[in-house]
């Protein structure tokens, strides 16, 4: 079945440094990207809406400057926490649904990158 | 607005026995989804059980069933059976005409030996 890869998994990094997470859907075409974030023991929280080819639409509190999204194929949508603080330190995921099917509630989540921030 | 209510934290279940854990949502719109995922401590979203907001009958996926009750907007998941291994958080979502997913809070589930 389709997967989604999502790289690296665990991260650990030093305030100021800026780190970029992968997330790669390995059979499928991926036209729309969602990146979440989620805390310890709460909902998932949506930070931003990335289409291939054009700019992310980003929810209401997140600064695109901090957190860059490119989503410059069908396969392959990045997140890149900018000049890293310890609050940045969480849970983040990726959610996609395969290009091309016009109705569909088939959704595939990549495996998470549990970032910490020292 | 639309919105997912999950009134339970957190429950305790005594293995082998059924759980219900509750789901209520609100939207104005005729056509969605639920959905139901499990989060283990790993971190992983596993996809449960989906019921579409026209299905006739409730959706089933091997223990896990969803108590859709259209009128009442709830839709409940229950896990008959429990295993050790149902311990984790357990999410409900609704898909929105715009397909973005409404998240409730989560219930974390423990089944005790």
């Amino acid at each position: 079945g389709a997967v989604v890869s999502q790289h690296p998994s665990r991260v650990i990094c030093k305030s100021g440094t800026s780190v970029k997470i992968e997330c790669r859907s390995l059979d499928f075409q991926a036209t729309t990207m969602f990146w979440y974030r989620q805390f310890p023991k709460k909902s998932l929280m949506l930070m931003a809406t990335s289409n291939e080819g054009s700019k992310a639409t980003y929810e209401q509190g997140v600064e695109k400057d901090k957190f860059l999204i490119n989503h410059a194929s069908l396969t392959l949508s990045t997140l890149t926490v900018t000049s890293a603080h310890p609050e940045d330190s969480s849970f983040y995921i990726c959610r996609t649904t395969p290009h091309g099917l016009a109705v569909t509630d088939t959704q595939y989540f990549g495996p998470g990158t549990r970032l910490t921030v020292l | 607005a639309q919105k997912i209510t999950q009134t339970q934290p957190g429950m305790f279940v005594q293995e082998k026995e059924a759980v219900t854990l509750d789901c209520t949502y609100d939207t104005s719109d005729p056509s969605y989804g639920l959905f139901w995922y499990k989060q283990p401590s790993s971190g992983e979203m596993i996809f449960l059980i989906y019921q579409g907001s026209y299905d006739q009958q409730n959706a089933t996926e091997g223990r896990y069933s969803l108590n859709f009750q259209k009128a009442r907007k709830s839709a409940n998941l229950v896990i008959s059976a429990s295993q050790l291994g149902d311990s984790a958080m357990y999410f409900c979502a609704m898909r929105d005409s715009n397909y973005q997913l409404i998240w409730g809070a989560g219930t974390k589930l423990i089944i005790k030996p």
